[in-house]
This record gives structure tokens, sequence and C-alpha cells, in this order.
């Protein structure tokens, strides 16, 4: 069965500074996809950013970057120069590969972002 | 406008009555999802479909039923609610292809409370 398990909790991190978010997952698939999400305290969730098992390069956008390392079957967020607006829960998600196609969730962790 | 809405935002009820949540899109996908999220977890799959004709059971479908009323609408119910359905509920919306990279959509989720 598929897997996401984020260990953190909650963390913080001093404004401007860089901060990196764990993530390891299981699955004896393959091929797979990972996914960050974002949800401030309004509740929405927002898409920042997903990489492939089979993407050689690790993916980035903007100030979010993702340390893929594949043996350890681990996929971390890694914010750099956080700001205040960053504050805010992340979850690592999977694709699910049965007949869903669903997102499998972790538990997700609460940065807090101090000025 | 936003893509993905959801209608009403928040609602308490009462413990036995009838709830309908709605969920609209104009994404034109064919995929939707309805998902639960409960304090300290992530987002758990209860139902989904990928047409007005196809309707699947995901992981927590116990207590709810859905309805796909055409491509764009996709509503969630409950048909007595319980207080153990407190929770914030997402509707998410996907393009129909099998790639790993096929990114969900969410709306912005419905706050809601059984008392």
């Amino acid at each position: 069965a598929q897997k996401i398990t984020q260990t953190q909790p909650g963390m913080f991190v001093q404004e401007k500074e860089a901060v990196t978010l764990d993530c390891t997952y299981d699955t004896s698939d393959q091929s797979y996809g990972l996914f960050w999400y974002k949800q401030p305290s309004s509740g929405e969730m927002i898409f920042l950013i997903y990489q492939g098992s089979y993407d050689e390069q690790n993916a980035t956008e903007g100030r979010y970057s993702l340390n893929f390392q594949k043996a350890r079957k681990s996929a971390n967020l890694v914010i750099s120069a956080s700001q205040l607006g960053d504050s805010a829960m992340y979850f690592c998600a999977m694709r699910s590969m049965d007949s869903s196609y669903k997102l499998i969730f972790g538990s997700g962790t609460r940065l807090l972002v101090r000025p | 406008d936003a893509d993905v809405t959801q209608t009403p935002r928040n609602r308490i009820t009462k413990t036995g009555k009838r709830i309908m949540l709605e969920c609209s899109q104009t994404k034109g996908h064919d995929r939707m999802y309805w998902y639960r999220q409960d304090p300290g977890l992530g987002l758990r799959l209860i139902y989904y479909s990928f047409d007005v004709k196809d309707i699947n059971k995901g992981e927590i479908s116990d207590g709810y039923s859905v309805s796909r009323q055409a491509q764009a609408k996709f509503s969630l119910s409950l048909e007595s609610a319980i207080p153990n359905q407190t929770a914030l509920y997402f509707c998410a919306t996907s393009e129909p292809t099998g790639m790993l990279d096929n990114e969900q959509f969410f709306g912005p989720g419905t706050r809601l409370t059984v008392l």
C-alpha cells in the first residue's frame, strides 16, 4: 500500500531563512508522482510543486524546491528566504496508482515564520 | 471567478439532519472528488466520479452519498449527520489522464459542524 509520512507536526523558522519540511513515502510502484500543497489559515489547498519518480532533476518553483532522494524514499520541501506569508500547513501527497487516481496525503506540517 | 466553487462555505447543523454540500467547476474536467480533512490528518477520499454515470466509493464513504448532476456538478450528502462528521470538506477536479503529474484542483472547502 502507498503511504506518506510527515514526522514534523510543527516547525518554526526565522523570516528570510530557509526551512526544510520532511516527507517520506512508501510505494512498491516504479512510477509515481509526488506533490506538495500549502494550506493557509483560510483553508484552501494551494498546489506548490510536483516531482515525478523518473525526473532526473529536483523540481523547483520559485522559492520552493524539492529535495528528492529516491533511494531513501524521501521528498523534502525546501522553502528558501521564508516570508511571513509562508506560515501555513504543508501537505505532502502521492498520486495513487489504483483506479481512483486519488491523492494520498500525509498528516501535514504546520510552519510558523517568525519576524 | 474561481474554477472550483463549493457551497456553503460554512455550515452548522444538528445531529440527524440531512445536509447537502455542492461543488461546481468551470474547468471542464471529467474527474471529480470529495475529500474530508480532520484536524491533524491529511485529506481522505470519500467518493469520486469520472463522469455523470460513474460513481465510486472512496476509503471513508460510510454515512455519505453523492450525486453527479452534470459534468460540472458533484454533490455530497450526509443523510443523517452525526458529530464525528464535523470536518473540512473539499471538492477537487482533475483532467482525465493517467499521467503522474496530473494535478488536482481544489475548491475552497466547506467547514461543517455537526452539533
